[in-house]
């Protein structure tokens, strides 16, 4: 059974710094990566997909690593600012079609001001 | 947000009663997901669908059941609701294909059993 883990459970960081999140996933036979925000009392807003053939993504501040080797993805965000504020959680999906997700617990992230 | 409504928003109900919560999307994607989400746990898959009255179970699916009758709607029922179904449930549609399929969800329900 696939699980994911998402280390550190909540981070409390200055405004301009940059920081990595960290995910990790037991099987490596992944079909694609997703790393997704939400904000509280809200819904999940997708970030960045990695498919399993490549080693990153990029959108404007963010960027995504995956090495599936060792199981593991990167979250990079680039000169934090407080609007980054929000938990941000990974998801990998086994199969394509209609498999569905599996998800870590999340990244809760707070930029201070 | 790919087209994805949820309802009701909010929901008060109490053990015992049943309760149907509806997906709406309007872009005709054919596969449709339902998550819970609950502290502690985080999201995890309920039922799924890959088309017209076709379903299958997911991670939690104890005590649920769903239907399709339409492209566009995707219910899930809680036959008779208990405290531990107290949660947020989402929906999910699958969009693209060739490794790039990427899921987007839908508002949320809040769902409290009393």
């Amino acid at each position: 059974k696939q699980e994911v883990t998402q280390i550190p459970a909540a981070l409390s960081v200055p405004e301009g710094e940059n920081l990595v999140l960290n995910c990790s996933f037991t099987d490596s036979a992944i079909y694609n990566l997703q790393w997704f925000r939400q904000d509280p009392g809200k819904g999940l807003t997708s970030l960045l997909l990695i498919q399993s053939s490549q080693r990153e993504q990029t959108s404007g501040r963010l960027n995504a690593s995956l090495d599936k080797s060792s199981g593991r993805s990167t979250l990079y965000i680039a000169a934090s600012q407080p609007g980054d504020s929000a938990t941000y959680l990974c998801a990998v999906r086994v199969g394509g079609g209609a498999d569905g997700l599996t998800f870590g617990k999340g990244t809760h992230l707070i930029i201070q001001p | 947000d790919a087209g994805i409504t949820q309802s009701p928003r909010h929901k008060v109900t109490e053990t015992g009663t049943p309760v149907t919560l509806r997906c709406h999307q309007t872009e005709n994607h054919r596969y449709m997901y339902w998550y819970r989400q609950d502290p502690g746990h985080g999201l995890r898959l309920i039922h799924y669908s890959y088309g017209v009255k076709d379903t299958d179970k997911g991670e939690v699916s104890d005590g649920y059941s769903v239907s399709r009758s339409k492209t566009e709607d995707f219910l899930l029922t809680l036959e008779s609701a208990t405290s531990s179904q107290t949660s947020v449930y989402f929906c999910a549609i699958s969009a693209g294909q060739g490794g790039r399929d990427t899921q987007y969800f839908g508002p949320g329900t809040r769902l409290t059993v009393l």
